[in-house]
């Protein structure tokens, strides 16, 4: 089983649609939770960064951790086709006494105009 | 703004030849790591440093080496290039816990490595 479970999508939404993206984990270890953005031959860009269970709200991104389901999720509000991108989630924390992050495939976002 | 650079940012060689994947970061960082990553696939660690003079082997077995004699930066050698190697690698560095940014992970923009 992996660590991190993530829908690979591809995801196609409208424009000025809410997008839900998930992803599960099962190491309770995992202590800092990010999302990142990556566009097509680039490196994944940060877009979210929470360490506590609860929401965290940047502009039209909401991020969500429930530690307690090992569930977290990214929201995308008002979607642009500038969205379209791979949305990585990706978990941090610390096991076998080494810190490490693990990562999920990615889900593919179009956002058609 | 995450200030890491990677170089070049596509590569094209023949099987056997000896090339180095070169990453900078200005923002002073201790770790510093090289992901590989296909299409579909989760992130794969394949060397990691925590600081000048340390560095070590991640997850997934490479053939790759690393070396770490300046901070900023963390050049990866492949010896021998394969088709097998064909791949996106990318480059990563964080600051330590206790800094205040908590292990936040930023990446270049990646090298394209095709092995004819």
């Amino acid at each position: 089983q992996k660590e991190v479970e993530q829908d690979p999508g591809p995801l196609s939404v409208p424009e000025g649609a809410i997008v839900s993206l998930n992803c599960t984990y099962s190491n309770s270890a995992f202590q800092y939770f990010m999302w990142y953005r990556q566009y097509s031959r680039k490196g994944p860009e940060l877009l979210m960064y929470t360490y506590s269970s609860g929401n965290k709200e940047d502009g039209r991104f909401t991020a969500q951790v429930d530690k307690s389901s090992k569930y977290i999720s990214l929201f995308i509000r008002d979607s642009q086709p500038s969205d379209s991108a791979t949305y990585l989630c990706a978990m941090g924390g610390t096991t076998s006494g080494t810190y490490k992050y693990i990562f999920g495939t990615g889900t593919r976002l179009k956002v058609l105009a | 703004e995450a200030d890491i650079y990677q170089t070049p940012r596509y590569l094209v060689i023949g099987t056997g030849k000896k090339i180095t994947l070169e990453c900078s970061q200005t923002m002073g960082h201790d770790k510093m790591y090289w992901y590989q990553q296909d299409p579909g696939m989760e992130l794969h660690l394949i060397h990691y440093s925590y600081g000048v003079n340390s560095t070590e082997k991640g997850d997934l077995s490479s053939e790759s080496t690393v070396s770490r004699i300046r901070t900023e930066h963390f050049p990866l050698t492949l010896e021998s290039a394969r088709p097998s190697h064909t791949s996106q690698y990318l480059c990563a560095s964080s600051e330590p816990r206790g800094r205040g940014t908590n292990e936040k992970l930023f990446f270049g923009s990646g090298t394209q490595l095709s092995v004819l």
